[in-house]
């Protein structure tokens, strides 16, 4: 069964555009979660779609949003770029939102660069 | 919210030692918490996880105990070899997919 997929792996851009990165959960799965990785702020939760609805977010401005489609495909969009928005973001599936006793498996991430 | 402190940032260790890592979090309601350990330019992994339920679980040269009362968990390796090097990040869960982690310990293993 494949794993957990992102794309883009590695994206450049500069201050004030935005941005738009895609995971694709393991099959079968349908929650798929959010996470910002810095060196200095470790993995942040971002937010956690499943079955298309948005049901947790994380403490993080509006500039930074999602969807998920009905494959449960999901996509994270970051508007107006800052440059503190350079970090890795990493999305994880697990197989159902009911329950917290699901794993998480981690995707490879990609790494934004905001210039 | 959720908090969950880690401690230490950074542990060496040598070779056939054991290394523990200690976290605690703040919310009584979280009852789920799993450890991932991540590589270098790797993707986290879960290597261990205990439910609130359990005290102790433990698996080959892994463990991990839960101290409900006090509100800490606690990762243990014992017979550290050096592919065991990683940040380990130990998390909290009190429901759904809405992990809170700790800031990582950065484990190095000597020869």
């Amino acid at each position: 069964k494949a794993g957990v997929t992102q794309t883009p792996r590695y994206l450049i851009k500069t201050r004030g555009q935005q941005v738009t990165l895609s995971c694709s959960p393991i099959s079968g799965h349908r929650s798929v979660s959010w996470y910002q990785q810095t060196p200095g702020q470790g993995l942040q939760f971002l937010f956690e779609y499943f079955s298309e609805t948005q049901r947790n977010k994380g403490n993080f401005p509006g500039r930074f949003s999602g969807r998920q489609f009905s494959n449960s495909r999901s996509e994270m969009n970051v508007s107006t770029l800052e440059l503190g928005d350079s970090a890795l973001y990493l999305c994880a599936s697990s197989l159902t939102a009911t329950s917290n006793y699901n794993e998480q498996f981690f995707g490879p991430g990609t790494r934004l660069t905001v210039l | 919210g959720e908090n969950v402190e880690q401690h230490p940032s950074t542990l060496s260790v040598q070779e056939g030692d054991s290394a523990v890592i200690k976290c605690t979090y703040s919310d009584s309601a979280s009852n789920y918490f799993p450890w991932y350990k991540q590589e270098l330019g790797k993707r986290p992994q879960l290597i261990i996880d205990i439910r609130s339920n359990v005290g102790e679980k433990k698996d080959q040269r892994i463990a991990v105990t839960l101290n409900k009362t006090a509100k800490h968990f606690s990762l243990h390796i014992t017979e550290t070899q050096p592919e065991d090097s990683a940040v380990y990040f130990c998390a909290a869960s009190s429901g759904g997919q809405n992990f809170v982690f700790g800031p990582g310990t950065r484990l190095s293993v000597l020869p």
